[in-house]
């Protein structure tokens, strides 16, 4: 199975900064098969990113996807107050589906 | 299309749950749907999947063979069922439609929308 790394495990920041995510994978992921997840406390997962770097319908343009080999990063370019929340990468290049353990993000 | 969960459930030691997932609003026939669920404070886990079209199914390796996912096209529900239940299992568990799937691999792809969850506490 592949193994997805995130880093940090928690950051704190300030409404307005910029926070980069950081997602590793063990081993290189097909396609860019790679999804971004935000969730807030006591509600389901909700998709932010399919495809390592295309919004889902309805994500506002602060939200953005990168990849580099087998690194892929999700950007907020200014947090909102309603970013604070865990955010978890995903693998669909192959099977079985895999996680991330989530980063989370506090607010400073 | 929306995916509504049944409610909540409490269970002993070695006894089995099933969860429901329906369909509002549109088909599951033509869908992939996959289960995954959450611990208490941890991070989320591939359960298994069905890609009804195909009559196809696959579990995770830990849980093959105490897990079954099936569908009822009549109503667009996808339940899955959870035997010989340990604490292990408690959790809130997920249904949520697969996209960009691969009927050969099994693979589902990228999951949305999402049902509720449903909390299922394994306790003696």
């Amino acid at each position: 199975d592949i193994v997805l790394t995130q880093s940090p495990g928690s950051l704190s920041l300030s409404p307005g900064e910029r926070a980069t995510l950081s997602c590793r994978a063990s081993q290189s992921v097909t396609s860019s098969y790679i999804a971004w997840y935000q969730q807030k406390p006591g509600q389901a997962p909700r998709l932010l990113i399919f495809g390592a770097s295309s919004r889902a319908t309805g994500i506002p343009d602060r939200f953005s996807g990168s990849e580099s080999g087998t690194d892929f990063t999700l950007t907020i370019s200014r947090l909102e107050p309603e970013d604070f929340a865990v955010y978890y990468c995903q693998q669909y290049g192959s099977s079985p589906e895999t996680f991330g353990q989530g980063t989370k993000v506090d607010i400073k | 299309v929306q995916l509504v969960q049944s409610g909540p459930e409490v269970k002993k030691p070695g006894s089995s749950v099933k969860v429901s997932c329906k369909a509002s609003g549109g088909s599951i026939s033509n869908s992939a749907i996959g289960w995954l669920r959450q611990a208490p404070g941890q991070g989320l886990e591939w359960v298994g999947g069905i890609l009804p079209i195909f009559g196809t199914t696959k579990y995770a390796e830990k849980l093959q063979g105490r897990v079954t996912i099936t569908t009822d096209d009549s109503t667009s529900t996808v339940y899955m069922d959870l035997s010989s239940l340990t604490s292990d299992d408690t959790a809130i568990y997920y249904c949520a439609r697969g996209n960009d799937y691969d009927h050969l691999t099994g693979r589902l792809g990228w999951f949305a929308p999402w049902g509720q969850g449903t909390l299922v506490t394994v306790s003696s």
